[in-house]
């Protein structure tokens, strides 16, 4: 059974570091052709990609916010990490991350997504 | 960058009703590879998104053959033939062929 669980800090001020962890179980990030990708959505509002990241520790990123994001995972621990730098007010969002499936692509599996508010 | 543009923005039926829901890409998304990586997911009310349709139109799994898709090249479709109150919720199309790019949505309300 394939599961997601995102966390973080819940609140934080502006021109921080957001620091996102994704937890996953059934499957590995070490088999190939497997991948997780961040995804946000603000309150009320359309979804916006924000990274994948491969087994083979490749990384994609949306262009639009490249510049202040940092992708990585850890295999061991079956986790996937997502970074953003210098975060503002319109960096508040639900964040999801889900699995890129060797066989059945991306996307098939979701977490249930964190509330990340910025603040001051 | 890829723009999908869905339409209707706003969708109301009736219980049994059939609606089409269109995305239509700023470039061709047939890949190099011969495959076309469009996707359609659900949302419904304070949920996370479920994945309906991957490859234009391969229907996920445990997903009601209610749902298809089609589509080629820039222009795609998801109908929902006899619409079902759970069926209630937005819908988004998405792109993995240019980088990765979700449409704005369609949200289909139950009359």
């Amino acid at each position: 059974q394939v599961t997601l669980k995102e966390s973080g800090p819940g609140i934080l001020q502006p021109s921080q570091t957001l620091s996102l962890t994704c937890t996953f179980s059934g499957f590995s990030l070490s088999t190939y052709g497997m991948g997780v990708g961040w995804i946000r959505q603000p309150s009320g509002k359309g979804l916006e990609w924000l990274a994948n990241i491969w087994w083979d520790d490749d990384k994609y990123y949306n262009p639009s916010l490249k510049n202040r994001l940092t992708i990585s995972k850890d295999t061991s621990n079956n986790q996937a990490f997502l970074k953003i730098t210098n975060v503002d007010t319109a960096d508040t969002a639900t964040y999801y991350c889900a699995r890129i499936g060797d066989y059945d692509g991306p996307f098939a599996y979701w977490g249930q997504g964190t509330l990340v508010t910025v603040s001051s | 960058d890829v723009v999908l543009t869905q339409t209707p923005s706003i969708l109301s039926a009736t219980i049994g009703q059939s609606v089409s829901i269109s995305c239509r890409s700023s470039q061709s998304l047939l890949d190099s590879d011969g495959n076309t990586y469009l996707y359609w997911f659900l949302q419904r009310p304070g949920q996370s998104p479920q994945r309906l349709i991957y490859l234009v139109s391969n229907l996920g799994s445990g997903v009601p053959n209610r749902f298809s898709g089609s589509g080629s090249g820039t222009d795609f479709t998801l109908k929902i033939s006899g619409v079902e109150a759970e069926d209630l919720g937005v819908y988004y199309c998405m792109q993995a062929t240019h980088a990765l790019t979700f449409g704005s949505g369609t949200k289909l309300e139950i009359k």
